[in-house]
């Protein structure tokens, strides 16, 4: 079966660093997606990998290995507004987008 | 440029009665998704169209949802009749291309089944 497995909380401080990890089984990888989503809003695109290494965009950066069928997320400099769920997604063989449930980030003052 | 739009933001329906939710998708935008989203749990397809055509309903229970996507541009997801665990917020996404991943999500129908 396909699963997607990422922790359902965490917490940090503000102006700290943050890991958030996400593991993956699915049929066939075609890259692997992590979104935003504040409360009561729509997710929104962070970003995407497809071969393995980190791909860094500001603060955020992301990490992907195909071999470990693992990837990571990691927040710098955190701040209130990155008070967030978090959710991984990898693209199947069939470019089916197979979600995670969330890592709802909690960041603390 | 005018993002993914839905309507209505919230609908509150008693069981058995029906619903529909509509979406505008970004202009050019080819694909358009159907997602349920319940609390805490992450998106889960119901149906994919390529322009008009629905390339992945799989996941659409058939018996009471069904959808449409005419001319290839607008969508209309509609449910008769609702059941109780029906209630869940109703996400259109949409994409210039199946290969990129990358949705533009609207900001969700919520539907609250009494």
């Amino acid at each position: 079966g396909q699963n997607i497995d990422q922790p359902t909380e965490m917490t940090a401080t503000e102006g700290a660093i943050v890991q958030i990890n996400c593991t993956y089984q699915t049929s066939g990888f075609n890259g692997l997606f992590w979104y935003q989503q504040h409360a009561g809003e729509a997710p929104t695109f962070l970003s995407y990998n497809v071969l393995d290494g980190l791909e860094e965009k500001g603060r955020f950066s992301s990490f992907l290995s195909r071999s470990k069928g693992y990837s990571y997320l990691l927040l710098k400099e955190l701040q209130m507004k990155d008070s967030a769920s978090y959710l991984c997604a990898s693209l199947d063989s069939n470019y089916q987008l197979i979600w995670g449930a969330g890592t709802k980030l909690i960041i603390k003052p | 440029e005018a993002g993914v739009v839905q309507s209505p933001r919230y609908k509150i329906i008693e069981k058995k009665q029906p619903v529909a939710f509509w979406c505008n998708p970004i202009s050019g935008h080819n694909t358009l998704y159907w997602y349920l989203q319940n609390l805490g749990q992450g998106p889960e397809l119901l149906i994919r169209y390529e322009n008009e055509e629905a390339v992945d309903d799989s996941q659409l229970p058939k018996d009471r949802f069904s959808a449409e996507r005419l001319k290839g541009v607008d969508s209309t997801l509609k449910i008769q009749p609702a059941e109780l665990g029906d209630s869940a917020v109703y996400l259109c996404a949409s994409s210039t291309g199946t290969v990129t991943g990358e949705l533009f999500f609207g900001e969700g129908s919520r539907l609250t089944v009494l």
